[in-house]
């Protein structure tokens, strides 16, 4: 079973709009949540991150929320650019074990000039 | 260069064929890991290191092995290569436990 969800496999966004790429997860036990941005025959990047004991981090244009109740996170830009065009997943790191992220199936986002 | 590179970049291979996927990082990272990319399926583990001459299984282990005699190195061995095991196939290390990953630029195995 997936533990993370990316339930939306694409996303179209106007430049200068905000995107929202959401995310789901199942197992309470994770303590760390991390964005990844990648881009075509590139490795993903890290972006983002959110330890279990925030609800918010930000970083330039690039907000995530964490919501614990819901298990559930969001990655915000604002504002979009065409250079944020990129497939971004969602990861999550359990508290005990290696240090092993479980990712998500990732949304493609594209933003429209 | 320092980083961390995957080679071959793409690799066709027969059903049956064993074939290896090299990972090579320049940090001395304890955590090395090898995923693959599947539409779907996003990233899934295959197997983990968190230190030279310790690996593990993640997710999907089956028909896959790893062995790391040095810190740097981690490579990949399909012993015999199924149509299902073409991927893309991400290498990544990491300093420590709470650290994020840094990805290699990816391989791309297709297996006929």
């Amino acid at each position: 079973d997936q533990q993370v969800k990316q339930n939306s496999p694409s996303l179209s966004v106007q430049e200068g709009r905000i995107s929202i790429l959401n995310c789901d997860y199942t197992n309470s036990m994770f303590d760390y949540f991390l964005w990844y941005k990648k881009y075509p025959a590139e490795g993903p990047t890290f972006l983002i991150s959110i330890s279990s004991i925030k609800d918010k981090n930000e970083d330039g244009r690039f907000t995530v929320f964490l919501n614990k109740s819901a298990k559930h996170l969001s990655l915000h830009i604002v504002p979009s650019q065409p250079g944020d065009s990129a497939v971004y997943f969602c990861a999550a790191r359990a508290q005990t074990g290696a240090n092993n992220l479980f990712f998500g199936t990732g949304t493609r986002l594209t933003v429209i000039p | 260069d320092a980083g961390i590179t995957q080679s071959p970049r793409y690799k066709i291979t027969e059903t049956g064929r064993q074939v290896t996927l090299m990972c090579h990082q320049t940090w001395s990272h304890s955590y090395m890991f090898w995923y693959r990319q599947d539409l779907g399926h996003g990233l899934r583990l295959i197997y983990y290191s968190a230190a030279a001459d310790i690996t593990d299984k993640g997710e999907v282990p089956d028909g896959y092995v790893v062995s790391r005699s040095k810190t740097e190195n981690f490579p990949l061995t399909l012993e015999s290569a199924t149509r299902s095991q073409t991927s893309v196939y991400f290498c990544a290390s990491s300093e420590s436990r709470v650290g994020g990953y840094t990805f290699g630029s990816g391989t791309r195995l297709t297996v006929v």
